[in-house]
């Protein structure tokens, strides 16, 4: 079965322009996370996706939007790039959104914002 | 606000021996704990989880230990392997709000884990 799939895997942009970051959960979970990774901050939630519909939302201003489709694939987006965006971005899935449901991760989007 | 934390940034060991990777909590309504593994290049990978009505859970090389009276969670790792190499995050969770909800995982920082051959 395969995993977690994020496109694209490397992404460069310059402050101003938007972005569109794109998750493929596993065959048969419905749930899907987005995280943020950088060496300051760690790990820090964003959107948690259910039945396309966004169950739950972190502490990121309006610039960091996100959406599920029917076949539970899930795109986020990043509007007016500023540099502090540049992070790992990284999408997680798992059956259910229930709190011990198993997430699996994918490898992740590296967006640079020069 | 809450957060989980590390006590050690980095930790290096022999291959062969044990490795403890420490962290401490402090939302007392968190209910279930998560260790993750992230070698270079990849994303967080599941390794083992705890809920708070145990204190002890064992898997293949890895055993977590709960001590909620401390709010303290360990992952120990037997006979360490070059494989184990990697930065070890240590997450928690609470079931009270939204009903459950992945939204509400908190990662700690991370430990390096460097092994040496």
């Amino acid at each position: 079965k395969a995993g977690v799939t994020q496109t694209p895997r490397y992404l460069i942009k310059t402050r101003g322009q938007q972005v569109t970051l794109s998750c493929s959960p596993i065959s048969g979970h419905r749930s899907v996370s987005w995280y943020q990774q950088t060496p300051g901050q760690g790990l820090q939630f964003l959107f948690e996706y259910f039945s396309e519909t966004q169950r739950n939302k972190g502490n990121f201003p309006g610039r960091f939007s996100g959406r599920q489709f029917s076949n539970s694939r899930s795109e986020m987006n990043v509007s007016t790039l500023e540099l502090g965006d540049s992070a790992l971005y990284l999408c997680a899935s798992s059956l259910f959104p229930a709190t011990n449901e198993k997430l699996f991760f994918g490898s992740g989007t590296q967006l640079s914002v020069l | 606000g809450e957060s989980v934390g590390l006590h050690l940034p980095t930790l290096s060991v022999q291959e062969g021996d044990n490795s403890i990777i420490n962290c401490a909590y402090s939302n007392s309504a968190s209910d279930y704990f998560i260790w993750y593994k992230q070698e270079s290049g990849k994303g967080p990978q599941f390794i083992i989880d705890i809920r708070s009505n145990m204190d002890k859970r064992q898997g293949q090389r890895v055993t977590v230990l709960l001590n909620k009276t401390v709010k303290h969670l360990s992952l120990q790792i037997a006979a360490t392997q070059p494989g184990d190499s990697a930065v070890y995050f240590c997450a928690e969770n609470s079931s009270q709000n939204y009903g459950g909800s992945q939204g509400n995982l908190i990662f700690g920082k991370g430990t390096k884990l460097s092994v040496k051959p």
